[in-house]
């Protein structure tokens, strides 16, 4: 029983497009969070939801929109896809905000953008 | 603000070697410290953490880490290495008032026969 899952693992697309990945977790956490981890493997986060309230929005493009339609979901909707987005896109989860304890990923999805 | 380094990116070790892969941090505030572990193709999974309390924490595959304030470093360590140790590692630190994590640059450490 996956804890935290995410889909799709694969996309492969066109630059220009709009491309979703969906999130789910099924422990009970209040915070969720999206990562970017980039070819050198360098995790960066870019956005953190606590019971569906964006709280932490790193320096990331506008064409980067998340939404969370309840504290088990946190989608990640990305338009006019660019080359540079190509990377692979972790959700993660913390019991709340304050993450006194540890953060359960996701297994990702790798985006590949031609 | 809070930063960290992971002062080695690769560290190639032969079978049944010992291992430390460092990681010093910096910040204004009190951190909690972690180590991640990411095996190819998968997410990062929790190796060990501080909280507080001792400065020595363990891991149950037999990696320790030892929280040192006054160097502002906690390096991780193995006494013997195995081939399935092979993988990347991330250091942590979250701020104890905001709770951001920020991760450092990662270390992947090859073990080889």
């Amino acid at each position: 029983d996956t804890a935290v899952s995410q889909t799709p693992k694969y996309l492969v697309t066109q630059m220009g497009n709009d491309k979703s990945i969906k999130c789910e977790q099924n422990l009970g956490h209040d915070t969720m969070y999206w990562y970017k981890q980039d070819s050198k493997k360098f995790l960066k986060i870019m956005f953190s939801y606590n019971n569906k309230e964006l709280i932490i929005n790193e320096t990331v493009p506008n064409r980067f929109s998340p939404k969370s339609p309840d504290k088990a979901h946190l989608n990640l909707h990305i338009n006019s896809l660019e080359l540079g987005d190509s990377a692979v896109y972790f959700c993660a989860s913390s019991l709340n905000g304050l993450n006194t304890g540890e953060l359960f990923f996701g297994e990702g999805s790798r985006l590949t953008v031609l | 603000a809070q930063s960290v380094t992971q002062l080695d990116s690769q560290v190639p070790v032969f079978e049944e070697a010992p291992v430390e892969l460092r990681c010093n941090y910096s910040s204004s505030v009190s951190v909690y410290l972690f180590w991640y572990v990411q095996y190819p193709n998968q997410g990062l999974q929790l190796l060990l953490k501080y909280l507080s309390g001792s400065t020595l924490v363990k891991s149950i595959n037999g990696f320790e880490a030892e929280f040192n304030k006054s160097q502002t470093s906690f390096h991780l360590r193995k006494p013997s290495v195995h081939i399935s140790d092979t993988a990347e590692y991330f250091c942590a630190v979250t701020n104890t008032n905001a709770g951001k994590s920020t991760f450092g640059d990662g270390t992947t450490l090859t073990v080889k026969p």
